[in-house]
């Protein structure tokens, strides 16, 4: 069955240092989606990414955040100068369509911010 | 406030029994809530959708009903197994105003036992 892909599985960054998050969605999904979960708490909405561009956001992904569609498969979210908090899991989920299909998670990559 | 509350509490059950996991939510007016399941390190797995103008559905073992005027959902799994046990999240979709994006409930972990 396909699947969404995300390395590094773990990043260990410097506080301020930048970092790249990489997602491979599944091949024909359109929809894409950043989410991110704390240790200990709820899942919780990042981004969504839609033709090349952002159609929705959370208060959470401010101007330290950005995503990418760099070519026909990556997917990444850039934190250009980390902070403590945040120190999370980073998951990716692509979906078929934009309302109602279900979107599918990756594994996610564990970022530990020092 | 807006809330989404699933069991507080694990849930213990015995093996072959029926597991019952709660989803109630106040101030939403979600088009489709999504069921996933999550183990410890993992990212969502998904499970079923149903859409707000739908009562039940079924995959095999698992049942999952819609009941908007109590603006709760119920998640069934029947003759439950060890290999059930982990953390089940409740996601609403297609809130007003919300797009596509997922607001997840904080999870029912779920231990099965011989």
């Amino acid at each position: 069955e396909p699947e969404v892909t995300q390395t590094p599985s773990h990043q260990v960054t410097q506080m301020g240092q930048e970092v790249i998050l990489r997602c491979v969605p599944i091949s024909n999904h359109l929809y894409f989606y950043w989410y991110r979960q704390i240790l200990g708490q709820k899942v919780e909405f990042l981004v969504s990414f839609y033709n090349n561009e952002i159609s929705e956001k959370s208060e959470i992904f401010d101007d330290q955040f950005s995503v990418e569609r760099p070519d026909g498969s990556n997917f990444t979210l850039k934190i250009r100068s980390t902070k403590l908090e945040d120190s999370a899991m980073y998951f990716c989920a692509s979906s078929e369509e934009y309302q109602g299909q279900p979107q599918h998670f990756g594994d996610g990559t564990r970022l530990s911010i020092l | 406030s807006q809330k989404i509350e699933q069991n507080s509490e694990a849930l213990n059950i015995q093996e072959g029994k029926t597991a019952t996991l709660t989803c109630n939510y106040t101030n939403y007016s979600p088009a489709y809530l999504q069921w996933y399941r999550q183990d410890p390190g993992r990212g969502p797995v998904f499970l079923l959708l149903i859409r707000e103008n739908e009562k039940e559905k079924r995959k095999e073992r698992l049942k999952v009903t819609f009941d908007t005027t109590l603006k709760q959902s119920l998640f069934h799994i029947t003759a439950s197994q060890p290999a059930d046990s982990a953390t089940y999240l409740c996601a609403l979709g297609g809130v007003t105003g919300g797009g596509n994006k997922l607001t997840f409930g904080t999870g029912t972990q779920l231990k099965v036992e011989l």
